[in-house]
């Protein structure tokens, strides 16, 4: 069963706007991570926010985590064509070893 | 600096062969993963290592089997393919700190018919 949810499913939106994706978790977590997939490519770890963390910044990304929420959201700032891709959260579920995915935001930046 | 490569990147079997695919990384990661993407399902755990010579179950392992018989070598069997096994697999690697970031491969599509 899937950990995490991402939320939208899909999102469009113009070049120079904002994204916003958020991801919901069932379990406690250690941390919560986030990867990118461009088409026909493998995952690509983008920032990674432990459970006593509030907030994370990595250039244009910003990380928010609400672990009384069990939610996280990631927001991309100023998008880009480039940022076509879909957006996955992985958390730990609380065990060891083992990231949980979920099922993916397919974000479409128009150029 | 390759990271992680896997072999072949595309195939196409009928239903009963085996092959096996092939994960090399040269980060020097203990961890090792293999995982399968199918359309809405996200990313499955099929096996995992945790150093050499070690191997062990994830979420969907029925079908599969897997060895680590060198550290920067991961290893993913199919003995007995089957058209639910058609999907894209992925390896991964991490360091050995627990939970550390994931460095994936772009895919093996596998196709079985």
């Amino acid at each position: 069963s899937q950990q995490g949810e991402e939320d939208p499913q899909a999102l469009s939106i113009q070049e120079g706007e904002n994204a916003t994706m958020n991801c919901s978790y069932k379990t406690s977590i250690n941390n919560l991570q986030w990867y990118r997939q461009n088409s026909g490519r493998g995952l690509v770890h983008l920032i990674l926010i432990r459970s006593n963390e509030r907030e994370k910044h990595s250039g244009r990304l910003r990380v928010t985590l609400d672990t009384s929420k069990k939610s996280s959201s990631l927001l991309i700032t100023a998008s880009r064509a480039a940022d076509t891709a879909s957006y996955f959260c992985a958390t730990d579920g609380g065990a060891t070893n083992k990231l949980i995915f979920g099922t993916g935001t397919l974000l479409a930046v128009q150029p | 600096n390759a990271g992680v490569t896997q072999t072949p990147k595309f195939r196409v079997l009928k239903t009963g062969q085996s092959m096996t695919l092939l994960c090399a990384q040269d980060m020097n990661h203990e961890y090792m993963y293999w995982y399968r993407q199918d359309p809405g399902m996200g990313l499955r755990l099929i096996h995992y290592s945790v150093g050499e010579g070690t191997t062990a179950k994830g979420e969907v392992p029925d079908g599969y089997n897997v060895s680590r018989l060198k550290k920067q070598n991961f290893l993913l069997g199919l003995e007995s393919a089957a058209p639910s096994q058609t999907s894209v697999y992925f390896c991964a690697s991490s360091t050995e700190r627990i939970l550390s970031p994931q460095h994936f491969g772009d895919g093996t599509r596998l196709s079985i018919l």
